[in-house]
């Protein structure tokens, strides 16, 4: 069965610090694969996507994310953290046939 | 605002009911998309509607079902509820009906079952 690992539930990060969320997936094929943010009693938005090609890929709000195929992961980073950053993200994959499977979603804290 | 609209925003209800969730999509968006976030399961993806039509179906129990209407908005019914369908039930829309294409979710229906 398809799934979604995001191994850090919690992170924290000092302001200005760099970040990286880690993403695993399990399917057999490339998957298209998405991040989303969740700020609280908000409903989520699309950082960026990756259906072929380039395997990094740019987002909004300076985020960035590595597709490896060799480690099925798209891990999401940013160089430079910023207060209002601080939200839930979730990675997403669509596995074919319009089927979306989500991660359990990692919250990041930011400390100034 | 991500264009999305969905009523109500908190529901209150009790085990055995039935309720009506309603959402529409940005204008000019022809596929809707239901999915249920709780803290035991996470969100998953309920069920998909493009121009009318069922697109695909996730995890979603017989006990729910929903419809998307002409106009293209969409409603999704829950019925003989339970204490465990309590979650956030959020809508989102998309131009087209390909997994590719970018999703917008609304702010979600806070259903609480006592």
């Amino acid at each position: 069965a398809q799934s979604v690992t995001q191994p850090d539930i919690h992170i924290t990060v000092s302001e200005g610090a760099s970040l990286e969320l880690r993403c695993n997936y399990s399917y057999g094929a490339t998957p298209y694969l998405f991040w989303y943010v969740q700020s609280p009693g908000q409903g989520l938005q699309l950082l960026l996507k990756y259906f072929s090609g380039d395997t990094l890929v740019q987002g909004i709000k300076g985020f960035e994310a590595e597709f490896k195929r060799s480690q099925s992961s798209f891990n999401l980073r940013k160089p430079s953290v910023h207060w209002s950053d601080a939200a839930e993200y979730f990675c997403a994959v669509e596995s074919g046939g319009n089927q979306f499977y989500f991660g359990t979603g990692t919250s990041l804290t930011v400390i100034p | 605002d991500s264009g999305v609209t969905q009523t109500p925003k908190h529901l209150i209800t009790a085990t055995g009911q039935r309720v009506t969730l309603r959402c529409s999509p940005r204008s000019g968006d022809l596929s809707v998309y239901w999915y249920q976030q709780s803290l035991d399961q996470g969100l998953q993806f309920l069920i998909q509607y493009y121009n009318g039509e069922e697109r695909a179906k996730g995890n979603i129990l017989e006990r729910f079902s929903a419809q998307q209407f002409p106009d293209l908005h969409s409603e999704l019914n829950l019925s003989s509820l339970e204490l465990g369908d309590s979650a956030l039930y959020f809508c989102a829309s998309s131009e087209l009906a390909g997994g590719y294409n970018e999703q917008f979710f609304g702010p979600g229906t806070r259903l609480t079952v006592l």
